[in-house]
C-alpha cells in the first residue's frame, strides 16, 4: 500500500494568514492526489483534485500543487470557515489511501 | 444536485455482519462508481471499496475477506455487507460517489458501534 504523511498534524493560525499543508507519498504517484476539508460530525469534502485541479465551488484561495512524492495544499488567506481538517488521498493506485490528517485551529 | 442517503444498524455485537445501504438521487448512477469509505472515532479515512452498475467491485485488500458490496440498480442502491465485526470495524461509514477516482459526493454517514 502507498503510505501518506501529512505534516504539520496539528497547525495554529490566524484568520488573514497565509497556510502550507504537506502530504508525502512513500512512492510517486505522479499527481493522483486529492484534497479534502472535514468539519466535525460531517462528511469530507472535495476541494483538489488531480494535484492542482481546484473542485467547482470551492474558493479560489485554496490552491494545490505538486508531483511524484510531495504535495502541498495552501490557503492564501485563511477565513473562519477554513479551520476544519484536512486529508489528502492518493488514487494512483488500490487500495487509495489517506493521510492521517492535519487539524487548522485558531491561534 | 446528487444527494446520497445512506441507512443500516448503528449498534452491533462482536461476531454479526454490519449491513448498510446507499441510496442516490440525482445524476446518473451508471456512469460512476460507488464506494465506501470509514472513518474511527478521532482517527482518519479508511477506503473500503467500490462498486460499478455493473457489479464490477474493487476491494481494500485488508478486509477483502469480510466484505461484500452489491448494488441494485432497479432502485440506484448499493449496499456494504462486513463480516464478523470486532471492536475495531467501530466507526463512522460513509458511502460516496467516485468521480475519476475522487469523492465528490457523500452520504451522511452511519456511526457502527461494534460493542458486546
Amino acid at each position: 500500500d502507498i503510505q501518506m504523511t501529512q505534516s504539520p498534524s496539528t497547525l495554529s493560525a490566524s484568520v488573514g494568514d497565509r497556510v502550507t499543508i504537506t502530504c508525502r507519498a512513500s512512492q510517486s504517484i505522479s499527481t493522483w492526489l486529492a484534497w479534502y476539508q472535514q468539519k466535525p460530525g460531517k462528511a469530507p469534502k472535495l476541494l483538489i483534485y488531480k494535484a492542482s485541479g481546484l473542485e467547482s465551488g470551492v474558493p479560489s484561495r485554496f490552491s494545490g500543487s505538486g508531483s511524484g512524492t510531495e504535495f502541498t495544499l495552501t490557503i492564501s488567506s485563511l477565513q473562519p470557515d477554513d479551520f476544519a481538517t484536512y486529508y489528502c488521498q492518493q488514487y494512483n493506485s488500490y487500495p487509495y489511501t489517506f493521510g492521517q490528517g492535519t487539524k487548522l485551529e485558531i491561534k | 444536485q446528487v444527494q446520497l442517503q445512506q441507512w443500516g444498524a448503528g449498534l452491533l455485537k462482536p461476531s454479526e455482519t454490519l449491513s448498510l445501504t446507499c441510496a442516490v438521487f440525482g445524476g446518473s448512477f451508471s456512469r460512476y462508481y460507488w464506494s465506501w469509505i470509514r472513518q474511527p472515532p478521532g482517527k482518519g479515512l479508511e477506503w473500503i471499496g467500490e462498486i460499478n452498475h455493473s457489479g464490477n467491485t474493487n476491494y481494500n485488500p485488508s478486509l477483502k475477506s469480510r466484505v461484500t458490496i452489491s448494488v441494485d440498480t432497479s432502485k440506484n442502491q448499493f449496499s456494504l455487507n462486513l463480516s464478523s465485526v470486532t471492536a475495531a470495524d467501530t466507526a463512522v461509514y460513509y458511502c460516496a460517489r467516485v468521480a475519476g477516482a475522487v469523492y465528490d459526493f457523500w452520504g451522511q454517514g452511519t456511526l457502527v458501534t461494534v460493542s458486546s
